[in-house]
């Protein structure tokens, strides 16, 4: 499967604890976003990259929320001291340059309990 | 006022039924615009493009309106496997997406 995968698909954790999520890009993608999306609502920005260059944050990102792509590949979205409010869908895509279409994971479900 | 708006639906038509769906989006800065279809419980899949002049994919027709900021799509002989979620969405001046809430079509035997 040559899509963009995340792991992993599933996540509950209790309020407090930290979270790690990963997202593999589609080969040779040099932009890769993270979106985090609740019921009934459509994806909402989060972050992207450029190769290893963060280059935009959100709002929504507070400073609880940290992601990496430490060689441009793969990247790493941690959630610490997760909140109930954190339980969503999150998204990652990837597209190959900057005006291009975005691929979606199938996404990490974070339940906070 | 959010960025992107589209009617939230449910639209319920029968099988072979023409729908229309439309979005409009207050940036006059955006890029680009697409619209994603998303089933229950996966992410959003790429449905198409949508270009000034208008494009055509099968049974869906894209249309764009610069000038009064609004996109539609049209959807012509519904099938059943149709139902899902329609997002319109648009590409602002960094590049980062901005989605709607979408639009839920629920097509009937």
């Amino acid at each position: 499967d040559t899509g963009v995968s995340q792991d992993p698909r599933h996540k509950i954790t209790k309020r407090g604890q930290n979270v790690t999520f990963r997202c593999d890009p589609i080969s040779e993608h040099n932009r890769l976003y993270w979106y985090r999306q609740t019921l009934g609502q459509g994806p909402e920005f989060l972050t992207y990259f450029q190769n290893e260059a963060q280059l935009e944050k959100s709002r929504l990102l507070s400073d609880r929320f940290s992601a990496e792509r430490p060689k441009g590949s793969f990247s790493t979205l941690e959630i610490q001291r997760t909140e109930q409010g954190d339980s969503a869908m999150y998204l990652c895509a990837s597209s190959p340059g900057q005006i291009s279409e975005q691929y979606f994971g199938p996404g990490t479900r974070l339940t906070v309990t | 006022r959010k960025e992107v708006e589209q009617d939230p639906g449910p639209f319920n038509v029968p099988e072979g039924a023409t729908v229309a769906f439309n979005c409009t989006y207050s940036n006059s800065a955006s890029q680009s615009f697409f619209w994603y279809r998303q089933d229950c419980r996966k992410e959003p899949k790429l449905l198409m493009s949508v270009y000034s002049s208008g494009n055509e994919d099968g049974r869906f027709t894209a249309q764009l309106n610069r000038a009064s900021q609004y996109i539609s799509l049209l959807i012509r002989d519904s099938k059943l496997s149709d139902s899902a979620t329609y997002l319109c969405v648009v590409m602002d001046s960094s590049y980062k997406l901005i989605f709607g809430s979408g639009t839920r079509l629920l097509v009937r035997p």
